[in-house]
């Protein structure tokens, strides 16, 4: 079974652009969450999205933004880029998106912002 | 809102020590505690899941406890070696695949 996908792996881009983020969930997995992780904050939660809602949303500006498509692939939005937004961009799937699921994480995007 | 604490922030240890990695959480409203390997520049590797219900959880030299009234766990990890070297993060899922993430334990273990 082929694990988490995100493309691209690696995004320079320079303030002020934005950048759209994509996450290929395990096959059968209908949640899939994302995640910023920087140096100074660590690994923080953006949203959560099932079934193609989001479910959950952490606290982020709206800049942030995502969805979710029928075939439970995901992508991520941000727009006007800081500086700041420099970070590994991590996604997670699990199913039935429950709190006894484990949920499996792909290797990133590492987003670089000039 | 909930915030997880992971002591120390770094470990090294000679190979074959065992050793224990620290976790606290100031909710205990938890649905369930994780903890997870990342090695440099790559994604998470899930370790180990507790329920909330469960006070502890093993994988091969691996246990994981936990004490919810308390607001802790730790992970056990015995006779370590070099191929554990990475970063230990525990993480408490409070909402709907929510997860709080540590700060994480670097650990390198010493041939």
């Amino acid at each position: 079974k082929a694990g988490v996908t995100q493309t691209p792996r690696y995004l320079i881009k320079t303030r002020g652009q934005q950048v759209t983020l994509s996450c290929s969930p395990i096959s059968g997995h209908r949640s899939v969450s994302w995640y910023q992780q920087t140096p100074g904050q660590g690994l923080q939660f953006l949203f959560e999205y099932f079934s193609e809602t989001q479910r959950n949303k952490g606290n982020f500006p709206g800049r942030f933004s995502g969805r979710q498509f029928s075939n439970s692939r995901s992508e991520m939005n941000v727009s006007t880029l800081e500086l700041g937004d420099s970070a590994l961009y991590l996604c997670a799937s699990s199913w039935p998106g429950s709190s006894t699921d484990t949920q499996y994480f792909g290797p990133g995007t590492r987003l670089t912002v000039l | 809102k909930q915030e997880v604490t992971q002591i120390p922030a770094a470990l090294s240890v000679p190979e074959g020590e065992n050793l224990v990695l620290n976790c606290s959480f100031t909710d205990s409203a938890i649905y369930n505690l994780q903890w997870f390997r990342q090695d440099p520049g790559k994604g998470l590797t899930s370790l180990l899941l507790i329920q909330s219900s469960q006070r502890e959880q093993t994988s091969g030299r691996l246990n994981a406890s936990l004490d919810k009234s308390s607001g802790r766990s730790t992970l056990y990890i015995a006779a370590s070696q070099p191929g554990d070297s990475a970063t230990y993060l525990c993480a408490v899922q409070t909402g709907a695949n929510n997860l709080f993430f540590g700060t994480g334990t670097r650990l390198t273990v010493i041939p």
